[in-house]
């Protein structure tokens, strides 16, 4: 069975700064894909960024950007010139290749100050 | 609609109540997916549908709970007697299909109070 750890319950960071999330995972698979999850206050989940193991490159969105350390398990998440719009909980996930079932972190939950 | 649709927003109910919650999936997603997220927690599985396929119900916490999809489209998931446990918010996702490869599209999910 897969797990998902994210060992940052709360992070905060200023405006126009840099912070990141941190996510290790478990697996035995060798060929998965990884997400980060927004969550605003809105409830509603939205795709921050996917990354593919099989792909050494580190997926980049704009401002967002992972750092995928696949010997480690480790997948973490990098936002550059926060914004306040960026206050949210951040999921990360995971998910097997031909599977269906993703298995989510508990989430961080990203404060940004003014 | 553009987007999944879950009703209702905000549920309060007493403590042995059955209720339903309404996931309108997008337009031309096969694969559905009720999710259960508790205060401080992640995200709980609970049943996942593929067309017409059995469901996976696996993540399904007792057998008080229940889900149904209709015609391959909106589906509802139950709770019937509901307890205080169940207090949480149920949140739904659709996709094209249902695989690794693909983005899954979330509602903005069903609050439920059991008082």
């Amino acid at each position: 069975a897969q797990t998902v750890t994210q060992s940052q319950p709360e992070m905060s960071v200023q405006e126009a700064e840099t912070v990141t999330l941190s996510c290790t995972y478990d697996t035995s698979e060798n060929n998965y894909y990884l997400f980060w999850y927004k969550q605003p206050p809105s409830r509603q989940m939205i795709l921050v960024i996917r990354q593919e193991a099989y792909k050494q490159q580190n997926a980049t969105e704009n401002r967002f950007s992972v750092n995928f350390q696949k010997a480690a398990k480790s997948f973490s998440l990098k936002i550059s010139d926060s914004q306040l719009g960026d206050t949210a909980m951040y999921f990360c996930a995971f998910i097997g290749a031909g599977s269906y079932q993703l298995t989510f972190g508990k989430g961080t939950k990203l404060s940004v100050i003014p | 609609g553009a987007g999944v649709s879950q009703s209702p927003s905000n549920k309060v109910t007493e403590k042995g109540k059955d209720v339903e919650l309404r996931c309108d999936p997008i337009s031309g997603h096969t694969a559905l997916y009720w999710y259960r997220q508790s205060l401080g927690q992640g995200l709980e599985f609970l049943i996942y549908f593929q067309g017409n396929s059995a469901p996976d119900k696996s993540g399904l916490p007792s057998d008080r709970f229940s889900a149904e999809r209709t015609g391959g489209s909106v589906s509802t998931l139950t709770i019937q007697r509901t307890q205080q446990e169940d207090s949480a918010v149920y949140l739904c996702a659709s996709t094209r299909e249902g695989g690794g490869t693909g983005e899954l599209f979330f509602g903005e999910g069903s609050r439920l109070t059991v008082l």
